[in-house]
């Protein structure tokens, strides 16, 4: 049992650049989420899916979007990098309602 | 959402109890007490959640005031590996919002031999 797994675990972009980062669970969770980590701060959602095919903003969408074709994957895109959007950003997944969640190692970003 | 305090940082010998304390003073009725833990360069990690009643489970005990304005995490043995940031969160039961979590900045535990 994987868990969340995280794809790429180490990225550098050069401003302006484009990529995807990849959020995969095989636990069969109906919940996924995008965060982001910055230094000396709590985690902050970016983005957030009930379910296979819905997407919700968090508190810091700007700049990012995501797409959940498949319930087990929750895809987090960022069309044109800044460096602001440097920082480490976690998975998580979760069952439904009352469950604890399932966090992804993470993948480190960084824009240059 | 409801606010939580934390100390910024608490320190322990390794092998003894461990109480780290969260007020929330703000909770509502149906707010849930979650407690994750961030161990360097890892993702959180779920440690354990309750709604009124103390709960146990094999990687903590949650104290729960009976106004549910504070509680504590309780760790019964603290080892080397329990060195992390420990996020005390209120979280709605609301599931057509996801109920997201929203992080502090924690209590950073710093254990010592």
């Amino acid at each position: 049992n994987a868990g969340v797994t995280q794809t790429p675990k180490f990225r550098v972009l050069k401003t302006g650049q484009s990529m995807t980062l990849l959020c995969a669970q095989d636990m069969n969770h109906e919940y996924m989420y995008w965060y982001r980590q910055d230094p000396g701060m709590g985690l902050r959602l970016i983005h957030y899916s009930v379910g296979e095919g819905t997407t919700a903003k968090g508190e810091v969408p700007d700049g990012y979007n995501v797409s959940r074709l498949k319930k087990q994957n929750f895809l987090l895109g960022l069309e044109s990098a800044a460096p602001s959007q440097t920082s480490v950003y976690f998975c998580a997944s979760r069952k439904r309602a009352n469950y604890g969640y399932t966090f992804g190692s993470g993948t480190r970003l960084t824009v240059v | 959402d409801a606010k939580t305090t934390q100390p910024n940082s608490m320190e322990s010998n390794e092998e003894e109890p461990v109480h780290l304390p969260c007020n929330h003073s703000t909770i509502s009725g149906t707010d849930y007490i979650h407690w994750y833990r961030q161990l360097p360069s890892q993702g959180p990690e779920y440690v354990i959640h309750g709604l009124t009643s103390n709960v146990n489970n094999r990687m903590a005990s949650l104290a729960i005031a009976e106004d549910r304005k504070s509680s504590t995490l309780i760790l019964h043995r603290a080892t080397l590996r329990d060195a992390a940031v420990y996020y005390c969160i209120l979280r709605a039961p609301n599931p057509g919002t996801a109920s997201k979590l929203t992080f502090g900045t924690g209590t950073r535990l710093q254990v010592t031999l």
